[in-house]
C-alpha cells in the first residue's frame, strides 16, 4: 500500500529559529514529491515540487531535499516567522494513478 | 485572482437532509476534484473529473454524488447527510489530470460541514 508518513506530528519553535520537517514515502513508481502549506482555515498551497533528479530546491526561506534512494524528503525552514505557523503536507502521486497520497501533515507553531 | 471558489463556507445540516456544495474555477483547468479533510487524517479524494463530461470515484465516494456542469463548475451533493460526513470539504483543480506528470493542484478555501 502506498504510504506517506510525516514527522513530527506537531512542532513548536521560537521565532527566528530553524526547523526541519520529515516525509517518508513508500509510493512506487516515484515521479515527484510536493510540499504544501496549509494555513489554519484555508486551503493548501503548493510550496515546492521535487522530481526524481532533484536533490535540493529552495523557495525563499524554505528548502526541500529529496533522497530517492531512501525515499525520504525534508523541508527546512530558515529563520522562522510567525506567518510560518501552519500545517505542512507532503504529497506523492500514486504511480500512474490520479489519486495522489497525502501525508497527514506536520503542524508547526511559531511563538514570538 | 479568484482561483477556485466554493460555497457555502459553513453549513449545518440535520441527519437525512440533502445539500449541494458548489465549486467554480476560473483558471481554465481541465481537471477538478473534491476532497474531504478530517482531523488527524490526510486529504482524501471523494470524486474527480478528469475533463468536462467525465467523473470518477476516488477513495471515499460512498454517500456522495457529483456533477461536472461545465468546464468551470463541479458540484458535490450529499443526498442524505450522516454525522460521519461532518468534515471540511475542499474543491480543487489542475490543468492536466493527476499529479504524476507534475500538475499542481489548486485548492479552494474549504467548506465546513457539520451534520447533527
Amino acid at each position: 500500500k502506498n504510504q506517506v508518513e510525516q514527522s513530527p506530528q506537531s512542532l513548536i519553535i521560537l521565532e527566528g529559529k530553524n526547523c526541519t520537517l520529515q516525509c517518508n514515502y513508500t509510493v512506487s513508481p516515484f515521479s515527484n514529491l510536493r510540499w504544501y502549506k496549509q494555513d489554519t482555515g484555508r486551503g493548501p498551497v503548493s510550496l515546492t515540487i521535487m522530481t526524481f533528479s532533484e536533490n535540493t530546491k529552495s523557495n525563499g526561506r524554505y528548502t526541500a531535499t529529496l533522497d530517492a534512494d531512501t525515499k525520504q524528503s525534508s523541508l527546512h525552514i530558515t529563520a522562522s516567522q510567525l506567518s510560518d505557523s501552519a500545517s505542512y503536507i507532503c504529497v506523492v502521486p500514486s504511480g500512474g494513478s490520479y489519486i495522489p497520497t497525502f501525508g497527514r501533515g506536520t503542524s508547526l507553531i511559531v511563538h514570538p | 485572482n479568484a482561483g477556485v471558489t466554493q460555497t457555502p463556507k459553513f453549513q449545518v445540516l440535520k441527519t437525512g437532509q440533502s445539500m449541494t456544495l458548489q465549486c467554480a474555477q476560473d483558471m481554465n483547468h481541465n481537471s477538478m476534484y473534491w476532497y474531504r479533510q478530517d482531523p488527524g487524517m490526510g486529504l482524501r479524494l471523494i470524486y474527480y473529473s478528469a475533463s468536462e463530461g467525465t467523473t470518477d470515484k476516488g477513495e471515499v465516494p460512498n454517500g456522495y454524488n457529483v456533477s461536472r456542469l461545465n468546464k468551470r463548475e463541479f458540484s458535490l451533493r450529499l443526498e442524505s447527510a450522516a454525522p460521519s460526513q461532518t468534515s471540511v470539504y475542499f474543491c480543487a483543480s489542475s490543468e492536466g489530470t493527476g499529479t504524476a506528470s507534475g500538475n499542481t493542484i489548486y485548492f479552494g478555501e474549504g467548506s465546513w460541514l457539520t451534520v447533527v
